[in-house]
């Protein structure tokens, strides 16, 4: 159980064009998920919390109209990244809170983001 | 959220067992330590959770002393699929809205 998906798991984009990631708890509901940006050979950075049905919570230094969260049911929250540059190719990765349970988080496998 | 401190990184053997410590010196009354694994180009995986004493379960345990300041992961008896990131954090899970702060993390390296 508690199974989170991501959608693609890779993705190479030209420049300038806009990409969305999805995330989805496959069999539980979520009502907060997070975002999180890894660059080779470093930590997660947590990038904002996406609650359902309210608009997300960005962390300093995120900017929040380049990375739209959007989180419409208790099982899906989409990350865009808009107008894509070089500089944003990263793994980005989220997580899912389980409805009630703060105490464990389930991440899912990964989004590799290649901007040429 | 409190700060951790590990080792970059470790290296071991296989059939070892592996203590990895991370000190957590601000560690608050309402905060829990919780370890993941992450392998390369893949999400991190829950290990295990404590708040005091000593946690284990079939994967790991983990070694808190009376004053929280510290905690140590056990892993017994590795094997070559335990070559991963291993990340300490402490934290409320109830506070902050349940977000979590990823430090640098312990690369452990098994070698047979």
């Amino acid at each position: 159980g508690a199974v989170v998906s991501q959608h693609p798991s890779r993705v190479i984009c030209k420049s300038g064009t806009s990409v969305k990631i999805e995330c989805r708890s496959l069999d539980f509901q979520a009502t907060t998920m997070f975002w999180y940006r890894q660059f080779p050979k470093q930590s997660l950075m947590l990038m904002a919390t996406s609650n359902e049905g309210s608009k997300a919570t960005y962390e300093q230094g995120v900017e929040k109209d380049k990375f739209l969260i959007n989180h419409a049911s208790l099982t899906l929250s989409t990350l865009t990244v808009t107008s894509a540059h070089p500089e944003d190719s990263s793994f980005y990765i989220c997580s899912a809170e389980l409805a009630g349970d703060q105490e464990t988080q389930y991440f899912g496998p990964g989004t590799r983001l290649l901007v040429l | 959220l409190a700060k951790t401190t590990q080792p970059i990184s470790m290296d071991s053997y296989e059939g070892q067992e592996v203590n990895i410590t991370c000190s957590h010196n601000n560690i608050a009354t309402n905060d829990y330590i919780t370890w993941y694994q992450q392998f390369p180009s893949q999400g991190p995986r829950f290990i295990i959770q404590g708040y005091k004493t000593k946690v284990t379960n079939e994967v790991a345990s983990l070694f808190i002393p009376a004053d929280r300041k510290s905690s140590t992961l056990s892993l017994p008896r590795v094997s070559l699929s335990d070559t991963a990131v291993y990340y300490c954090l402490v934290g409320d899970p109830r506070a902050e809205g349940g977000k979590l702060i990823f430090g640098q993390g312990t690369e452990l390296s098994v070698k047979p």
